[in-house]
């Protein structure tokens, strides 16, 4: 299965500031994506992250606020911008091996604090 | 939406004893896979079960699933304090363009008490 790493693990940030967290996978996958996981809550999906090609974002995600980069098959980054309390959040990069039949593997997560 | 609905919600149990969780969802779906997460931490895969499956096993987990009645369950046996985290069940859809999304459930709190 492919081990992901993320960096950083966690971190307290302004208000009105930008983090960009770096995700990184020790294989070639074909898809990443990146979740958002509320304090208490359960995994949201925000965007997909193809090589290549532009993020696909869900419902209420705006590339203006997580802007997201796949430069090659084994590293993205997630961008949260402009930050608010509202952000504060566990967010957690996933990747989809290639000929892989379908399991979703996550890296550790990185906790973040908007204060 | 075809978010996932856990149940129960929290689950209390001694060592040794067995857990099982039971995931309901909404629409079709090509797959579903269980999660474990320790303390807001990452997310362990566990198990992934396809549409046409309807059982399967791994070491002390057994997972089912039901399409008739969109549910699947998760059977922990003989649990062990290590096992106390949150459970997640994320049902999976095959994109068009290759690729599965995941709809992650609400999750179930188990704590295994010595």
């Amino acid at each position: 299965s492919a081990v992901i790493s993320q960096k950083p693990s966690r971190d307290i940030c302004q208000r009105g500031t930008s983090l960009t967290i770096q995700c990184q996978v020790d294989s070639q996958v074909t898809m990443m994506f990146w979740y958002r996981q509320q304090p208490g809550q359960s995994l949201t999906l925000i965007a997909t992250a193809n090589q290549g090609s532009e993020a696909t974002y869900e419902s209420g995600f705006v590339i203006d606020k997580f802007p997201i980069s796949r430069p090659n098959l084994t590293f993205s980054t997630l961008t949260v911008s402009n930050m608010s309390p509202e952000d504060s959040s566990i967010y957690l990069c996933s990747a989809l091996e290639q000929g892989s039949s379908y399991e979703q593997y996550f890296g550790p997560g990185t906790r973040l604090t908007v204060t | 939406s075809q978010q996932g609905e856990e149940d129960p919600q929290a689950l209390s149990i001694q060592e040794g004893e067995n857990a099982t969780m039971n995931c309901s969802y909404k629409t079709s779906i090509n797959n579903l896979q269980w999660y474990r997460q320790n303390s807001g931490r990452g997310l362990v895969h566990l198990i992934l079960i396809r549409s046409n499956e309807r059982e399967k096993h791994s070491g002390r987990l057994r997972v089912t699933l039901d399409t008739s009645k969109k549910s699947s369950s998760l059977l922990i046996t003989a649990s062990r304090a290590a096992d106390t985290a949150s459970y997640f069940c994320a049902t999976g859809l095959i994109l068009t363009g290759g690729g599965n999304k995941l709809t992650f459930g609400t999750g179930t709190q188990l704590k295994v008490e010595l």
